[in-house]
């Protein structure tokens, strides 16, 4: 157990709606990461928040947003869903905000989009 | 762009036959360079990071090492229980992402 939580495990929804995955960092982890995993592209990066504020960008779509909370959890907002966007959405968390560091993965969220 | 081949896609090995998994990478100004392994539906379970040519790591069956170009995984009398999917990724100096390669999935046969 990574000690990275996240929530739903399983998710199916319709093109065109909106949803939003949660994550919970490790106990003391300042940073949380998204990353997107499907099975043409592989793991790619999304966004990096650090202590409540945006870090870093990857290829997140315009479409999808994040925020971090005080408590430090963060959540991943999808919205006007494509069946392109069926995925694994990981969350990953580090203690510090340096992208070259350990980082500790959840067990990820499975959307389907039908 | 910071780029990561792995290979090969696919490893089948027997039981007790060591092997190595490839990693070339092209990245301007290497941060770090790392391994995780992947089982099916689960997340990503850091293994290591390297951060200069030169350096090696180890852990139980496995070692790491880096070069310049490339970083190997190499799997010393590899067990069933190390079947799984390993990842390589990057970091360079001009790009704060990580860059993930596609993995290699290694099946250990009893």
């Amino acid at each position: 157990d990574s000690g990275v939580t996240q929530t739903p495990k399983h998710l199916i929804t319709a093109t065109g709606q909106r949803v939003t995955l949660r994550c919970s960092p490790r106990s003391g982890d300042l940073s949380v990461y998204w990353y997107q995993q499907s099975l043409d592209q592989g793991l790619q990066f999304l966004i990096q928040y650090y202590n409540g504020e945006e870090r870093a960008k990857g290829n997140i779509l315009e479409r999808f947003s994040a925020q971090q909370f005080p408590d430090l959890h963060s959540e991943l907002n999808l919205s006007s869903l494509e069946l392109g966007d069926s995925a694994l959405y990981f969350c990953a968390s580090s203690a510090t905000g340096r992208m070259n560091t350990e980082a500790f993965f959840g067990q990820g969220t499975r959307l389907t989009v039908v | 762009e910071d780029q990561v081949t792995q290979s090969p896609e696919a490893l089948r090995l027997q039981e007790g036959e060591s092997s190595s998994l490839n990693c070339s990478y092209t990245v301007s100004g290497l941060r770090g360079l790392f391994w995780y392994r992947q089982d099916p539906g689960k997340g990503p379970e850091f293994l290591f990071t390297l951060y200069s040519a030169g350096e090696e790591k180890e852990k139980e069956r496995l070692k790491a090492t880096l070069t310049k170009k490339e970083s190997f995984l190499h799997i010393t009398a590899p067990k069933p229980e190390d079947s799984a999917t390993y990842l390589c990724a990057v970091i360079g100096g001009a790009n704060s992402k990580l860059t993930f390669g596609k993995g290699i999935t290694l099946s250990v046969r009893p």
